[in-house]
């Protein structure tokens, strides 16, 4: 069962920052958190991870509080072509192995123009 | 670096059938896990295969079974098909250190309608 819980759908301005909330409150001390999204019909793919500081790649942004019990993927200026539904996910531990993703139902996030 | 690939990337069968999908993995990447994507589900993980062996295994019967070769590629098959097959089936690759961060990356997947 997925561990995360995001709103279904958000919408956004192209140009402007896209703010993606994420709930993961019974997150475990070593458990990272995953961003991956998904556009239509295409394979998901990852955006950022993270597991106590904020991280920042060429994607996006992902901010994390300090309790880690949420976080929130920026996208800093948002395009058409980022318009796709975008997962929390926070990796199940199990050690040396590699464990599974739940994916749960993500955010569909429109960018308008 | 070539990403994931997956064949056939259509694919429609009837009722009954078997059906066997490939996945080729990233180059250097040991780890292969399957996804099964559906409207009604969402992404649920199929299992996951590293070194040849299975590591972990998500709440499908037993007509889903998967493999992997020495090369690290990797079939699915699914036996005795159903309505309730059809989906997106993806793959996922990825390094497999003993350590997170264990980013997977997807490959396209391959869409299988059974009518």
């Amino acid at each position: 069962d997925a561990k995360t819980t995001q709103p279904p759908s958000m919408d956004c301005a192209e140009g402007r920052a896209a703010n993606l909330p994420c709930n993961h409150s019974t997150i475990s001390g070593n458990e990272y958190v995953y961003w991956y999204r998904q556009i239509h019909s295409q394979g998901p793919q990852y955006i950022i991870h993270g597991l106590k500081n904020n991280e920042t790649n060429e994607m996006a942004s992902l901010i994390i509080t300090e309790d880690r019990k949420s976080s929130t993927l920026i996208l800093p200026h948002a395009t058409l072509r980022d318009t796709a539904v975008y997962y929390c996910i926070v990796r199940e531990n199990r050690g040396s192995t590699l464990g599974r993703l739940y994916f749960g139902r993500g955010t569909q996030l429109t960018v308008w123009p | 670096k070539a990403g994931v690939t997956q064949t056939p990337r259509y694919l429609i069968k009837t009722r009954g059938q078997q059906v066997t999908l490939s996945c080729s993995p990233i180059s250097g990447h040991r780890s292969v896990s399957w996804y099964q994507q559906t409207p009604g589900q969402g992404l649920q993980f199929l299992f996951e295969y590293f070194s040849e062996t299975q590591r972990n295994k998500g709440n499908f019967p037993g007509r889903f079974s998967g493999r992997q070769f020495s090369n690290s590629r990797s079939e699915m098959n699914v036996s005795t098909l159903e309505l309730g097959d059809s989906a997106l089936y993806l793959c996922a690759s990825s390094l497999a250190v003993s350590a997170p961060p264990y980013e997977q990356y997807f490959g396209p997947g391959t869409r299988l309608t059974v009518t």
